[in-house]
């Protein structure tokens, strides 16, 4: 069973367009994460939820809002897609925020 | 969190231990060190964690000095499967998140 899910794996689309990466942990964890790893390789954090609620904003542009529906998923909606956005973002899970797991990535891309 | 640094890359030959350092010299008392490593293409792989005991499980060792301001990470019998990018993370245990660095790009040769 997979423990950390992430849809899509790929995403390709367009400038100015709108679209949301799914995530989905099965492991009854109550934080999750998101990721950006840019073409540097370097991994960044964006935003961590506890328990639906928002913990941690990084300087992250407002067209990126992520959306707990429930302590298994966290979501992530990006406005207004640019050409920098174009990344592999990663989803991951912890209790409380001990060591986190992480999901398989997706891979933006941007045109 | 406190800073790490590591070797950019390192090769070891398949079969052998693979032996990873990282310097952590401004780590405090409450801070951990972790170990994580992403293999191409996919997520990273949380392997082990410590504060000041030698740490073993399935996948690794760790050894942190005495005066932890380094440590070793070992992969007993590295498999071509083990070529990843390892990342070393100082962090208190239950830190708010996780800062990777460039890590160390492990080659495990044939």
């Amino acid at each position: 069973d997979t423990a950390v899910s992430q849809t899509p794996k790929y995403l390709v689309t367009q400038m100015g367009n709108d679209k949301s990466i799914k995530c989905e942990q099965n492991l009854g964890h109550d934080t999750m994460y998101w990721y950006k790893q840019d073409s540097k390789k370097f991994l960044k954090i964006m935003f961590s939820y506890n328990n639906k609620e928002l913990i941690i904003n990084e300087t992250v542009p407002n067209r990126f809002s992520p959306k707990s529906p429930d302590k298994a998923h966290l979501n992530l909606h990006i406005n207004s897609l640019e050409l920098g956005d174009s990344a592999v973002y990663f989803c991951a899970s912890s209790y409380r925020t001990s060591e986190q797991y992480f999901g398989p990535g997706t891979r933006l891309t941007v045109t | 969190d406190a800073k790490t640094t590591q070797p950019t890359s390192m090769d070891c030959a398949e079969g052998r231990a693979a032996n990873l350092p990282c310097n952590h010299s401004t780590i405090s008392g409450n801070e951990y060190v972790y170990w994580y490593r992403q293999i191409h293409s996919q997520g990273p792989q949380y392997i082990i964690h410590g504060l000041k005991n030698n740490e073993t499980n399935e996948m690794a060792s760790l050894i942190i000095t005495e005066d932890r301001k380094s440590s070793t990470l070992i992969l007993p019998h590295a498999t071509l499967r083990d070529t990843a990018v390892y990342y070393c993370i100082v962090r208190v245990l239950y830190g708010q998140n996780f800062v990777f660095g460039p890590g160390t790009r492990l080659s495990v040769l044939p």
